[in-house]
């Protein structure tokens, strides 16, 4: 099956500081791609979705300015956290889906996560 | 999108069958029902979708009721490496405005022991 790839797997940053995460499709084009936030122990929550080329439109009370998404090319969306603060300490998950593919069944795509963590 | 609800937790043993319920009452005509389970800090596995006949694939079988107001998630024989958070998802497919989206409820917890 197709492949979502995320970089870096786990990340360590001092509060303040920003930090950007990649999220790409190995063997596909995705005109969309989501980006989730996982707590501890609770479930999955779309921040915001990303389509090629265009402004990413979020989910409300996910803060755009904090969380800046760019989807510059149809296999790289980037998820930049600034002013990282220990609450924004979370697992980040993308997902992509390929538009190109009709069976329902293979419509999206989740990368592996990314544990990021503020100190 | 329709809600779903499903049982926290639920314990199988291995070899056995894991059945999980899922109520989606509040499902519309258009909308499918999809699962996804997510093994610990782990991104969500697809596993099975159906509209509404059962369907089966080499994963599980997905048997949903009549009225489409629940569905069972079958694991025929359930190993360890089968624990994980299952979702059950309702969504609409092609078309809908919520195209794309999944909204994950809290999911259930299937434990399996030896």
């Amino acid at each position: 099956g197709a492949v979502v790839s995320q970089h870096p797997s786990w990340v360590i940053c001092k509060s303040g500081t920003s930090v950007k995460i990649e999220c790409r499709s190995l063997d596909f084009q995705a005109t969309t791609m989501f980006w989730y936030r996982q707590f501890p122990k609770q479930s999955l929550m779309l921040m915001a979705t990303s389509n090629e080329g265009s402004k990413a439109t979020y989910e409300q009370g996910v803060e755009k300015d904090k969380f800046l998404i760019n989807h510059a090319s149809l296999t790289l969306s980037t998820l930049t956290v600034t002013s990282a603060h220990p609450e924004d300490s979370s697992f980040y998950i993308c997902s992509a889906r390929d538009p190109q593919l009709t069976d329902l069944s293979n419509e999206q795509f989740f990368g592996p996560g990314t544990r990021l963590t503020v100190l | 999108d329709a809600k779903t609800t499903q049982p926290t937790s639920m314990d199988c043993a291995e070899g056995r069958a894991a059945n999980l319920p899922c109520n989606h009452s509040t499902i519309s005509g258009n909308e499918y029902v999809y699962w996804y389970r997510q093994i610990h800090s782990q991104g969500p596995q697809y596993i099975i979708h159906g509209l509404k006949n059962n369907e089966t694939n080499e994963m599980a079988s997905l048997i949903i009721t009549e009225d489409r107001k629940s569905s069972t998630l079958i694991l025929p024989h359930a190993t360890l490496r089968d624990t994980a958070v299952y979702y059950c998802i309702v969504r609409v497919a092609l078309g809908g405005t919520s195209y794309g989206k999944l909204t994950f409820g809290q999911g259930t917890i299937l434990t399996v022991h030896p």
